[in-house]
């Protein structure tokens, strides 16, 4: 099956510092990428979609200064969290849509978890 | 806008015994439905979708589900609980079939599985 990854698992990182999270399609091209974040004991919002060659499009409420996405290639999607605080501590998981797969089907990575001091 | 509802945050099932975790949506079109399980350090995996046709849709592990438009619900059942299947569930819909728009989650039910 389709495979996705996430590097690196978990971070921890001062506040004020950026910390970038790279997700990749081990086995297929993805063309398009969806970010989530999930906090504690709660759903996965979806933060942005991420298509390769061009901009994100971001979700309503979702600092595109602050989460800057880069899907330069079609199989690497990169998140990076600008001068984090600890309000950005949070679970972040990629997805990847796998052309010509089952209808709406996305191949979830295994999650980043950050922590900001 | 498009939401899920999961009523249940916890559900304890004894193994063996049968399992319904409950899910409602709200959407205006025909929804795209998916339930996604997660265990802690695994990427969340696909049960079951449905999209049109048969509104029992099976799925993996002995999953199953139905889809009642008259409801807008989507539960998930399975006939006999293993421990294996204590994790994370979600249901989740997704505003376009083809997968170019991201899913809209519930909050998740958490299932235990007493021996």
């Amino acid at each position: 099956g389709a495979v996705v990854s996430q590097h690196p698992s978990w971070v921890i990182c001062k506040s004020g510092t950026s910390v970038k999270i790279e997700c990749r399609s081990l086995d297929f091209q993805a063309t398009t990428m969806f970010w989530y974040r999930q906090f504690p004991k709660q759903s996965l919002m979806l933060m942005a979609t991420s298509n390769e060659g061009s901009k994100a499009t971001y979700e309503q409420g979702v600092e595109k200064d602050k989460f800057l996405i880069n899907h330069a290639s079609l199989t690497l999607s990169t998140l990076t969290v600008t001068s984090a605080h600890p309000e950005d501590s949070s679970f972040y998981i990629c997805s990847a849509r796998v052309p010509l797969a089952g209808v709406g089907e996305q191949f979830f990575g295994p999650g980043t978890r950050l922590t900001v001091l | 806008a498009q939401s899920v509802t999961q009523p249940d945050i916890h559900i304890t099932v004894s193994e063996g015994a049968s399992l319904e975790l409950r899910c409602n949506y709200s959407y205006g079109a025909t929804p795209y439905l998916f339930w996604y399980v997660q265990s802690p350090g695994q990427g969340l995996q696909l049960l079951l979708k449905y999209f049109s046709g048969d509104t029992l849709v099976q799925g993996i592990k002995g999953f199953e589900a139905e889809f009642k438009r008259s409801q807008s619900s989507f539960n998930l059942r399975k006939p006999s609980v293993h421990w294996s299947d204590a994790a994370e569930y979600f249901c989740a819909v997704g505003a376009s079939g083809g997968g170019a728009d991201g899913l809209t989650f519930g909050k998740g039910t958490h299932l235990i599985i007493q021996p």
